[in-house]
């Protein structure tokens, strides 16, 4: 069975913290993304890697970092976390190519309170 | 720039059908998705349709786009409490664009 696993399922850190989020695929996909979700808002790309160590912006990469080192694993990191980026944050991947449906696979999610 | 809309709750009696309607705004979108979010767990694909298609029909589950509107809809017919989820529409030309998900709540 294919899988995106994301360590934490749930945490709870302090304002500023450094907060690290794994997310893991076994599926060889070229694509990965950071998203966040949050109630009424539906899904807000945060990053998105297309290759090893290659990682792209999304609509909100303000207060993130990523890390890609390897292709089966896209880290996000909170340099100095804040209240506003408690939130509910899906990893998911994808293989590559430009043509064909863009179909995503979902970890489970982390759910990150910051207090 | 783009959007996706999608109301975000409907409420539908068990053995009704359940009708998730969604517009879009990018006249270039190549694809357009329908995921499913249960509790607790992240998005899952339901189905999708390519742009020149108008309907597809998966068992109990049939999308209709009307492209002249930027309209798209999920029917899932004779819906069970396990359809108990989030919604999400999506368009992709380049990225995927999200609606903010259609909670379906099941009244028995």
């Amino acid at each position: 069975d294919v899988k995106v696993t994301q360590s934490s399922r749930y945490l709870v850190k302090r304002t500023g913290e450094k907060v690290f989020l794994e997310c893991v695929q076994d599926m060889d996909h070229e694509n990965m993304f950071w998203y966040r979700q949050d109630p009424g808002l539906g899904l807000r790309l945060i990053y998105f890697s297309y290759d090893v160590k290659m990682k792209e912006k999304g609509d909100i990469p303000e207060g993130y970092s990523v890390s890609r080192e390897k292709k089966e694993r896209f880290s996000l990191i909170l340099e100095s976390a804040s209240t506003n980026q408690t939130s509910m944050y899906l990893c998911a991947s994808s293989q590559g190519g430009e043509s064909g449906a863009n179909v995503l696979t979902f970890g489970a999610g982390s759910r990150l309170t910051v207090l | 720039g783009e959007d996706v809309e999608q109301s975000l709750f409907l409420s539908v009696r068990e053995g009704d059908s359940s009708v998730i309607n969604c517009t879009y705004t990018d006249s270039s979108s190549t694809y357009l998705y329908w995921y499913k979010q249960e509790p607790g767990a992240g998005l899952q694909l339901l189905t999708y349709i390519f742009s020149n298609m108008d309907m597809k029909q998966d068992q109990r589950l049939t999308v209709l786009l009307n492209k002249k509107d930027k309209h798209l809809s999920l029917r899932i017919a004779d819906t069970q409490t396990g359809d108990s989820a989030i919604y999400f529409c999506a368009d992709s030309n380049y990225q995927l664009i999200w609606g903010a998900g259609t909670k379906l709540i099941i009244k028995p």
